[in-house]
Formats: structure tokens, C-alpha cells, sequence
């Protein structure tokens, strides 16, 4: 079965960048997809079609993908913005979500 | 956000069937773009993916689960059931209700709303 996987945490100061990985098979030949999840929330999404921001996300995250790999930077980021992150994709029909990151802002 | 609202029983006995029940919002279960998904998230852990349906029908659930998830649609009542029989404790967790949404691209999809997610125990 298809695998995404993130780096289990990653550090970050405040006000600095924080890039979270997300690997995979010829990943760059699907689209990926973000998730933030604040400890006791649901999810939301915060990045689609690899590098596109939904409404209300704000300009400091970004996305790419490329090769077997997508990445989510949060640039400037915020305490805000602690919390985990999930990267997302399709096998076929198959839904598929990475291991999860935890940022943490320092 | 689009509100959905899962609902069901939060214990669950081993080797029952679990039935949830989501209820949609604020979009039409007609609508071409956009389905509804589940899925769970055990104590914890990392998000799974279970299923999906859209309005005309077409259907997916995960492979690892195939043979004990269901997925189903009531459009008059705007609601998505979703069926998992012979249940385990490892299928403990917190399940969502998503709206998932079809891009114009072909393999394009994303999860724009998401509901506050039932948890369900599995436990004798």
C-alpha cells in the first residue's frame, strides 16, 4: 500500500521558518494536501492542490512538490501556528495521510 | 466552514456492527463537486482515511478495510451513513465527517470541512 511520510517534530523559533516534509513514491505526480490540527480540534485544511491557500490561511504558509517529495513552510512563523500537520494524497481512489509532524515553536 | 455532524453510539461491543450517521449542512449531497468522507483518528495517532461518496454514487473505501466498510447516502434526508462490521478494539478512535471536494483536475480532491468528530470506544 502507498506510504507519505513526515519527521515525527520539528522545531522552530518564533518569527523563523519551519519546513515540514512529506515523502512518498512519485509523489510530485499527485497533488498533495495540508492539515493543521490543533491539540482537542478537527483538522483544517490549510494547503491544497500542493501550493494552493485556501481562503483565510495566511500568506506565510506555502507548499510544493517536486520529485518524491512535498513541503509546507510556514514562514514568520507564530505560536499560533503549534499544532500537528498532516500531509495528504491520492493511491487511485485511495485516500492516503502522512505520519503527522508536530511543530513546536520554541 | 460547512457544518457536518456525525452521530452514533460511542461504545461499540467487539464483533458488533457500528453504524454513524452524518448530517449535512449548508450543500446539497446533489452537488457534482463535492461528496463526504470519513475519517478516524485513534488516541493519538495519525489520521486514516475509511470512505467516500459523491452524489452520483461513486464510491470508495480503503483497501485494508474493504471487506468491513460501508459507505451509503440518503440524499432526501442529507445524510451519509457510514457501516463498519466486526468491530475491534483497535478501531477505537475519534471519527470525522468531511466534506470532501472534486477539483477540476483529474485525481484532484481535498477535504475543506471538517465536522468535531465522534469518538467511539470498542470494548467489551
Amino acid at each position: 500500500s502507498y506510504e507519505l511520510t513526515q519527521p515525527p517534530s520539528v522545531s522552530v523559533s518564533p518569527g523563523q521558518t519551519a519546513t515540514i516534509s512529506c515523502s512518498g513514491d512519485k509523489l510530485g505526480d499527485k497533488y498533495v494536501s495540508w492539515y493543521q490540527q490543533e491539540p482537542g480540534q478537527s483538522p483544517k485544511l490549510v494547503m491544497y492542490d500542493d501550493n494552493k491557500r485556501p481562503s483565510g490561511i495566511p500568506e506565510r504558509f506555502s507548499g510544493s512538490n517536486s520529485a518524491s517529495t512535498a513541503t509546507l513552510t510556514i514562514s514568520g512563523t507564530q505560536a499560533m501556528d503549534e499544532a500537528d500537520y498532516y500531509c495528504q494524497a491520492w493511491d487511485g481512489t485511495t485516500g492516503v495521510f502522512g505520519t503527522g509532524t508536530k511543530v513546536t515553536v520554541l | 466552514q460547512v457544518p457536518l455532524k456525525e452521530s452514533g453510539p460511542v461504545l461499540v461491543k467487539p464483533t458488533q456492527t457500528l453504524t454513524l450517521t452524518c448530517t449535512v449542512s449548508g450543500f446539497s449531497l446533489t452537488n457534482p463537486r463535492v461528496g463526504v468522507s470519513w475519517i478516524r483518528q485513534p488516541p493519538g495517532k495519525a489520521l486514516e482515511w475509511l470512505a467516500h461518496i459523491f452524489s452520483n454514487d461513486e464510491k470508495s473505501s480503503s483497501t485494508s478495510l474493504k471487506s468491513s466498510v460501508f459507505i451509503s447516502k440518503d440524499t432526501s434526508k442529507s445524510q451519509v451513513v457510514l457501516t463498519m462490521t466486526n468491530v475491534d478494539p483497535v478501531d477505537t478512535a475519534t471519527y470525522y465527517c468531511v466534506r470532501i471536494v472534486r477539483g477540476a483536475a483529474l485525481g484532484l480532491y481535498y477535504f475543506d470541512s471538517w465536522g468535531q468528530g465522534i469518538l467511539v470506544t470498542v470494548s467489551s
